[in-house]
């Protein structure tokens, strides 16, 4: 069973522009979440994507997007990058939306 | 608005002391209750849930966590903790009836185990 993978693991962006990071859902799970782990702090819930649709969002703006495509893999898209932006993005799956969730091992994003 | 409290930033003890980390949320519906724990240089990982039934459950590596409705807690218990124990421990709460799902994490509590 392969777990959850995110992609890439390392990313540097200038103040302005945008990114894309990737995830990839364990087998047979049809829910993604994705959160933001600023240093020291618990992870922040940005949104959920249940069979394709977004089930649920944070308190994040709306330059802060998402996919999930068929395969249930899901796509976080960040806008004019910010300083505040730079973080670890953790995408974690579930069997079902409220089941326990297995973590990727995020990617880490500079903004500079 | 939900939200989900650690009381403990840090905490140190010895091996085979008693370990009890505080969580309490506010949120008036049903909740899905996990425990997640960081090891160093490793992914978050469950420890344990509560969904429903027995309010004690019971989870990986000797850990357990009690769900008092009435005080809003879900607090995590080892009755001895070892020197593996030493990661980052964090209590996150889901609410099971809405529409829409949102998970909230704690800040989380560092636990250092003394050798």
């Amino acid at each position: 069973e392969t777990g959850v993978t995110q992609s890439p693991t390392h990313l540097i962006k200038t103040r302005g522009q945008q990114v894309t990071l990737r995830c990839s859902s364990q087998s047979g799970h049809n829910t993604v979440s994705w959160y933001q782990q600023a240093l020291g702090q618990g992870p922040q819930f940005i949104f959920q994507y249940y069979r394709e649709e977004e089930n649920g969002r944070g308190n994040f703006p709306p330059r802060f997007s998402g996919l999930q495509f068929p395969n249930y893999s899901s796509e976080l898209n960040v806008n004019a990058l910010e300083l505040d932006d730079s973080a670890l993005y953790l995408c974690a799956s579930s069997l079902e939306a409220g089941y326990e969730q297995y973590f990727g091992p995020g990617t880490r994003l500079t903004v500079t | 608005a939900q939200s989900v409290s650690q009381h403990n930033h840090h905490v140190i003890l010895s091996e085979a002391a008693s370990l009890e980390l505080g969580c309490n949320y506010s949120y008036g519906g049903t909740v899905n209750l996990f425990w997640y724990v960081q090891y160093p240089g490793q992914h978050l990982q469950l420890l344990l849930k509560y969904f429903s039934g027995d309010p004690l459950v019971k989870g990986i590596k000797g850990f357990e966590a009690e769900f008092i409705k009435s005080k809003f807690s879900f607090n995590l218990r080892k009755p001895s903790v070892q020197w593996s124990d030493t990661a980052e421990y964090f209590c996150a709460v889901n609410a099971r009836d809405s529409s829409a799902s949102k998970i909230i994490f704690g800040s989380g509590t560092r636990l250092s185990i003394r050798p």
